[in-house]
């Protein structure tokens, strides 16, 4: 049974790089069946996907975030990681890591979506 | 870039009831849509795929369906545990995803 949990600070200061990251248990984050992704919750607002990442490294980006954010993986930890860099308050989030479920090969995608979450992590940016 | 919306963006109702939220998408996505449902203070969960699969595990009474632009979750017959929030997310540009601004359905 695949789980995520996402670790980090709670607390960033304005300007400064956020950096999470997100452990996966009870399966492999090499595995072809999945990509991993961020997500966040701004306080009373919806949802925001930030980036995806396959085992291999490949990176995909929301362009509203792109400057900003890096995506990277470790497969000898399984685990994934999220920077995000010269954060304001606008960044103060509950950040969810998620597990990207598919089958096929671009551009014949078979998508069966974001199927395991972690539980999300509270970040505040805040001096 | 693919912008999604959601309507209602509240809706009140009781058990029992049957409850259709719409989610359209600025550009044909074909089917390729999931549906969201997530409770306060809680991750959210998957509930339909691919416009109309439903997710393993998740109850019958929920339904998905449309193709192209227009979509519509529909819950048949509302349950307690059903009052939440539901979100749309279109993959037609996958790996790269957006969601929906969400519906709320609460009790009336």
């Amino acid at each position: 049974q695949l789980q995520l949990q996402e670790s980090g600070p709670g607390l960033v200061k304005p300007s400064e790089t956020l950096s999470l990251t997100c452990t996966v248990s009870g399966g492999s984050i090499s595995s072809s069946s999945y990509y991993w992704g961020w997500i966040r919750q701004p306080p009373g607002k919806g949802l925001e996907w930030i980036g995806s990442i396959y085992y291999s490294g490949s990176t995909y980006y929301n362009p509203s975030l792109k400057s900003r954010v890096t995506i990277s993986v470790d497969t000898s930890k399984n685990q994934f990681s999220l920077k995000l860099s010269s954060v304001t308050a606008a960044d103060t989030a509950v950040y969810y890591c998620a597990s990207v479920r598919y089958s096929g090969s671009y551009p014949d995608y078979y998508y069966y979506g974001m199927d395991v979450w972690g539980q999300g992590t509270t970040v505040t940016v805040s001096s | 870039d693919i912008q999604m919306t959601q309507s209602p963006s509240s809706v009140s109702a009781s058990v029992g009831d049957r409850v259709t939220i719409t989610c359209r998408a600025s550009q044909g996505i074909s089917s390729w849509l999931a549906w969201y449902q997530q409770k306060p203070g809680k991750a959210p969960k998957l509930l339909i795929y691919a416009a109309s699969s439903l997710q393993s595990g998740v109850p019958s009474r929920f339904s998905g369906s449309g193709s192209g632009t227009d979509f519509t979750l529909t819950i048949s017959s509302l349950q307690p545990e059903d009052f939440a929030t539901y979100y749309c997310q279109q993959a037609n540009s996958f790996p790269l995803f957006t969601f929906g601004p969400g519906t709320k359905v609460d009790i009336k």
